[in-house]
């Protein structure tokens, strides 16, 4: 079935200092990919997202792009800020899987000033 | 864009009693909705497919009696905890899955449910 692998966290940065969170899966057919985020006692928000192989999603900074040749969809930012501090899923959409969204396990991001 | 709203965004009742959870779609047709359950500190877990006009599809452990959805209209189904006991406070998270868009990317804002 179906599986995202998220880096484990929690991660703590200091402000402006370059962040990555990895994320790997493995998918029957042909997935989107999706990183969300979760403030404290919120829902999920969309981050960013694509669709196929080689497409960059971007918002708010943050970036990631889907590589399917190492199944990956790494996310990035250059600079966090503190109130980037939240919890970090990333997750898969399969079309062959009646578009059910598959997610990591998540990693919390905590950015000190 | 496309939005969902779920109410109540936090509920509290007493144990043995039913709570009802509402996602809807705010402007868009959704025929299709998934429910997801998030344990703190957790990832989300799929706890059943939410399919309008039929009956909902459930993932294995789920139990269907305990947890029931229904799906009355393209822009509106529901979750029932039956008999809730403090093991289902939990956080449960509805999306929405809009016709001819991606699938299942449009979240609810989630409902946090206290059983006392």
């Amino acid at each position: 079935g179906d599986s995202v692998t998220q880096m484990e966290g929690p991660v703590t940065l200091s402000e402006e200092a370059f962040l990555t969170i990895n994320c790997t899966y493995t998918a029957t057919g042909y997935p989107s990919l999706f990183w969300y985020v979760q403030y404290p006692g919120e829902g999920l928000q969309l981050l960013l997202k694509a669709t196929k192989a080689d497409d960059k999603g971007s918002n708010k900074g943050f970036e990631a792009t889907y590589r399917k040749e190492t199944t990956s969809f790494h996310l990035e930012k250059g600079s966090v800020q503190v109130s980037d501090s939240a919890v970090y899923f990333c997750a898969l959409s399969d079309r062959d899987n009646a578009g059910k969204s598959t997610f990591g396990d998540g990693t919390t991001l905590t950015v000190k000033p | 864009g496309a939005v969902v709203s779920q109410h109540p965004s936090r509920v509290i009742c007493k144990s043995g009693t039913s709570v009802k959870i509402e996602c809807r779609s705010l402007d868009f047709q959704a025929t299709t909705m998934f429910w997801y359950r998030q344990f703190p500190k957790q990832s989300l877990m799929l706890m059943a497919t939410s399919n309008e006009g039929s009956k909902a599809t459930y993932e294995q452990g789920v139990e269907k009696d305990k947890f029931l959805i229904n799906h009355a209209s393209l822009t509106l189904s529901t979750l029932t905890v039956t008999s809730a006991h403090p093991e289902d406070s939990s956080f449960y998270i509805c999306s929405a899955r809009e016709f001819g868009g991606l699938y299942g990317y449009t979240f609810g804002s989630g409902t946090r449910l206290t059983v006392v």
